[in-house]
């Protein structure tokens, strides 16, 4: 079973700042089926991107994603008061524990 | 628009059960893989099973296998969580989402289900 661990546990950032956040698999997996998503409490998850480094629709261009492998990074840039929120990777059915990206 | 909306929730004593229900509309459902998605309070999302266009195939994680039944009716539109044998542990949010290209794109909003006596 692949493991997904996602890094840091909480990030702590300005507006205006980027955030880079980073999730790791146990085993090489193919971009495929790799997704991050963004959740704010009392809403549904919201795709971001796919096969690693797709932006799914609607998606700002402040959001990017990378890596291949076992190292995947979700970049936000300039961040906007909307993005603080928690973060997700996945690949195929499973999630990584998160990542909280609050205001500081 | 495209639309998933979930249904059937509630509060259920433990061993009891309980029947989902996610309605569809906006999009050509018989098309799309679905799959249900939880989150328990306080926790991540977690995966509990995925459904083919078709119906088959199916598949679930361990922690669910031989308790939830995923179905579809694609006549209706719809998909549907079987859950029997409840536990404390299923208490969560139970989303629906539509899966292409390896990710999960729509959600719906969920909908709540409590394991207590």
């Amino acid at each position: 079973e692949i493991v997904l661990t996602q890094s840091p546990g909480t990030l702590s950032l300005s507006p205006g700042e980027r955030a880079t956040l980073s999730c790791r698999t146990t085993q090489s997996v193919t971009n495929s089926n790799f997704g991050w998503y963004q959740h704010k409490p009392g809403q549904a998850p919201r795709l971001l991107m796919y096969g690693a480094s797709r932006r799914a629709t609607g998606i700002p261009d402040r959001f990017s994603g990378s890596g291949s492998g076992t190292d995947f990074t979700l970049t936000i840039n300039e961040l906007e008061p909307e993005d603080f929120a928690v973060y997700y990777c996945q690949h195929y059915w499973t999630f990584g524990q998160g990542t909280k990206v609050e205001i500081k | 628009e495209v639309q998933l909306v979930e249904s059937g929730g509630g509060l259920v004593q433990p061993g009891g059960s309980l029947r989902l229900s996610c309605g569809a509309s906006g999009f050509t459902f018989s098309s799309y893989e679905m799959t249900w998605v939880r989150q328990a309070p306080g926790k991540g999302l977690e995966w509990v099973s995925f459904i083919g266009s078709g119906g088959t195939p199916i598949y679930y994680p361990d922690s669910v296998k031989g308790r939830f039944t995923i179905s579809r009716d694609n006549a209706k539109n719809s998909l549907y969580l079987q859950m029997n044998s409840l536990r404390a542990e299923d208490t969560a949010v139970y989303y629906c989402a539509r899966r292409v290209l390896g990710a999960f794109d729509i959600w719906g909003q969920g909908t709540m289900v409590t394991v207590s006596s």
